[in-house]
């Protein structure tokens, strides 16, 4: 089986602009968090949405978005890059939203802002 | 909101020996502590976790011991191996209806052969 699958791999983008990150879940999951990795930390939480809805928020700015389809996938997207951006950005999904289901994490998206 | 330390930041053993990384969390609500091991460039893997029930999970090299009380929750790696070689992050998260994990900053282990 597939595990979680994130596209593109790499991305380059100027400050300003915006960026869309994909995110395919193993299959039968059903949430999907999203995490911010900045070289040299550990990950920081961002979302969480199950089922399609969101049901966390980390405290990250308004700029930060991202939906959940019918398929499970998901999408987050940034609006007016700063170059404080620039991170890896990863996806995890668990078979359910709560509880304690173990995450488990895809390659990342490398964002990289000039 | 939680907050998870770890240490050490950097670990140096010799191959064979043991190694042993310690977090600390705040949230006496927390439940949930997995570990994961994230080689360069590469995806962070859930290695092994443990839940609040349990005092300690062993994994053949892998183990880790949970102490309420003090809210420290430990990884214990024996008989180490070069290909140990990686960042291993802790993390905490509660119950609730989102499954937020709360990272430490990460310890850099190396084996030396």
């Amino acid at each position: 089986d597939a595990g979680v699958t994130q596209s593109p791999t790499h991305l380059i983008k100027t400050r300003g602009q915006h960026v869309t990150l994909r995110c395919s879940p193993i299959s039968g999951h059903k949430s999907v968090s999203w995490y911010q990795q900045v070289l040299g930390q550990g990950p920081q939480f961002i979302f969480q949405y199950y089922e399609k809805e969101e049901r966390g928020r980390g405290n990250f700015p308004d700029r930060f978005s991202a939906r959940q389809f019918p398929n499970y996938s998901s999408e987050l997207n940034v609006n007016a890059l700063l170059l404080g951006d620039s991170a890896l950005y990863l996806c995890a999904s668990s078979a359910q939203g709560g509880g304690n289901q173990p995450q488990h994490f895809g390659d990342g998206t490398r964002l990289s802002i000039l | 909101g939680e907050n998870v330390e770890q240490h050490p930041s950097t670990l140096s053993v010799q191959e064979g020996d043991s190694a042993v990384i310690k977090c600390t969390y705040s949230d006496s609500a927390s439940n949930y502590f997995p570990w994961y091991k994230q080689e360069l460039g590469k995806r962070p893997q859930l290695i092994i976790d443990i839940r609040s029930n349990v005092g300690e999970k062993k994994d053949q090299r892998i183990a880790v011991t949970l102490n309420k009380t003090a809210k420290h929750f430990s990884l214990h790696i024996t008989e180490t191996q070069p290909e140990d070689s990686a960042v291993y992050f802790c993390a905490a998260s509660k119950p609730g209806s989102a499954r937020q994990l709360t990272f430490g900053s990460g310890t850099q282990l190396t084996v030396l052969p």
